[in-house]
């Protein structure tokens, strides 16, 4: 499959707990990885593999993978949560690398 | 710390070719492959295509593939992509991106680890 599938609006109230889902043929044979995207600047990665989360990334997310979906779930969401988020994995062939289309998370 | 620093913003006039440089530093360039993404002005990310710093093999998107070239000077620690006969929608912010691997028991988890700042690159007449 060439497409990974995400929301392309999410919401959360501050401090509640939101899940970000990414559906794609191919998470069936990589894991995706995660990325947080404020205006103006570089995207950052959040999560990848199984629930691995990069220095300085905060313990309230989180990231979970079960056949062709992988999920990433911020637990008691802050303001400064609010951005875009992209979940990124390889094609079945691992040639090629595939984007989501992005989720914009609100925070209520 | 690893770090990639890009080049400053281009323009460029309809069917002109554009040259981005991002250079590393922090790390063994050779090591690891470095990708290059665009985002067109409020659009998604979108993968242009890879290279490996080390042996120089490349793989690019379908959608770029015969207008991107990506290549790398190991001397320089330094990846480019030019993309050639350029049009208005090649309108973007230009990321480049070190490629990692890390290997947990029996998986392999790929992502990408560190960015550089954006090139932006207008193409208007």
């Amino acid at each position: 499959s060439s497409e990974l599938t995400q929301d392309p609006a999410v919401s959360v109230a501050l401090g509640q707990t939101v899940r970000i889902t990414c559906q794609g043929d191919s998470l069936s044979t990589f894991y995706a990885s995660w990325y947080q995207q404020k205006p103006g600047q570089a995207p950052v990665v959040v999560m990848y593999g199984k629930s691995n989360r990069p220095s300085g990334i905060p313990d309230r997310f989180s990231g979970s993978s079960s056949g062709n979906t992988a999920s990433l779930t911020i637990t008691g969401a802050q303001a400064e949560d609010e951005a875009d988020y992209y979940c990124i994995s390889r094609d079945d062939s691992g040639n090629q690398w595939l984007f989501g289309g992005g989720s914009k998370l609100t925070v209520l | 710390q690893a770090q990639l620093v890009q080049s400053g913003a281009e323009v460029r006039k309809p069917g002109a070719s554009v040259k981005v440089s991002c250079k590393a530093s922090g790390y063994t360039f050779t090591n690891y492959p470095i990708h290059w993404v665009r985002q067109a002005p409020g659009q998604r990310l979108e993968w242009m295509g890879w290279i490996n710093a080390g042996n120089g093999n490349t793989k690019y998107s379908q959608k770029f593939e015969g207008r991107v070239t990506i290549t790398r000077d190991t001397s320089a620690s330094t990846a480019y992509m030019e993309l050639s006969s350029l049009r208005s929608e090649d309108t973007a912010v230009y990321f480049c991106a070190k490629s990692t691997a890390i290997a947990v028991k029996n998986d392999y988890y790929y992502y990408m680890d560190v960015w550089g700042k954006g090139t932006t690159v207008t193409v208007s007449s």
